[in-house]
């Protein structure tokens, strides 16, 4: 059964760096077909894809974040991870990691990320 | 980008109701639309894709269909367990790009 887990700080000050990891359990990340990628959800709001990584390498951004964010995937830990340069308060969401192709089919659970001095 | 559309935002309903959700794209998609349902403090569970293929495990009362910029998802026979938020997303923009709908709101009356 694929699970996936996000971990990361809860409280992130603003013009600094949001950044979280999801851990991977029941599949490998590498070499299997699949993208690894990022979705956010402000309080109250509808869902943003952030980006996604492929094949332990190949990235995808979503064009209105793309200048402050990196993906980047660990094969040897089985985890991707997330790094959201100067951040403002209106990056404060719950943040998901997810496995997909065209479609999101498994989802972590979701970690909320507040951004506040 | 392409742009999705859903409506109503929100609607309210009975048990036993039968309701339908409408998602349009900004451009033709085909069929690489998905619904996802979403309760409170939980992750989005993804229902259906490519417009109209039930995810393993999800109830026959849940039903997609439509082409191009038009689609519905249609709950046959409303349970209790059904009232959340439903998402619609497009995977036409496949890998560079994914989008969702803004969300409707499914609540009790």
């Amino acid at each position: 059964q694929l699970q996936l887990q996000e971990s990361g700080p809860g409280l992130v000050k603003p013009s600094e760096t949001l950044s979280l990891t999801c851990t991977v359990s029941g599949g490998s990340i590498s070499r299997s077909n699949y993208y690894w990628g990022w979705i956010r959800q402000p309080p109250g709001k509808g869902l943003e894809w952030i980006g996604s990584v492929f094949d332990s390498g190949t990235t995808y951004y979503n064009p209105s974040l793309k200048s402050r964010v990196t993906i980047s995937a660990d094969t040897s830990k089985n985890q991707f991870s997330l790094k959201l340069n100067s951040v403002i308060a209106t990056d404060t969401a719950i943040y998901y990691c997810a496995r997909h192709v065209r479609i999101l089919a498994y989802w972590g659970q979701g970690t909320l990320v507040t951004v506040s001095s | 980008d392409i742009q999705l559309t859903q409506s109503p935002s929100s609607v309210s309903a009975s048990v036993g109701d039968r309701v339908t959700i409408t998602c349009r794209a900004s451009q033709d998609i085909s069929r690489w639309l998905a619904w996802y349902q979403q309760k409170p403090g939980k992750a989005p569970n993804l229902l259906i894709f490519a417009a109209s293929t039930l995810q393993s495990g999800v109830p026959s009362r849940f039903s997609g269909s439509g082409s191009g910029t038009d689609f519905t998802l249609t709950i046959t026979g409303l349970q209790p367990e059904d009232f959340a938020t439903y998402y619609c997303q497009q995977g036409n923009s496949f890998p560079f790009m994914y989008t969702f709908g803004q969300g409707t709101k499914l609540e009790i009356k």
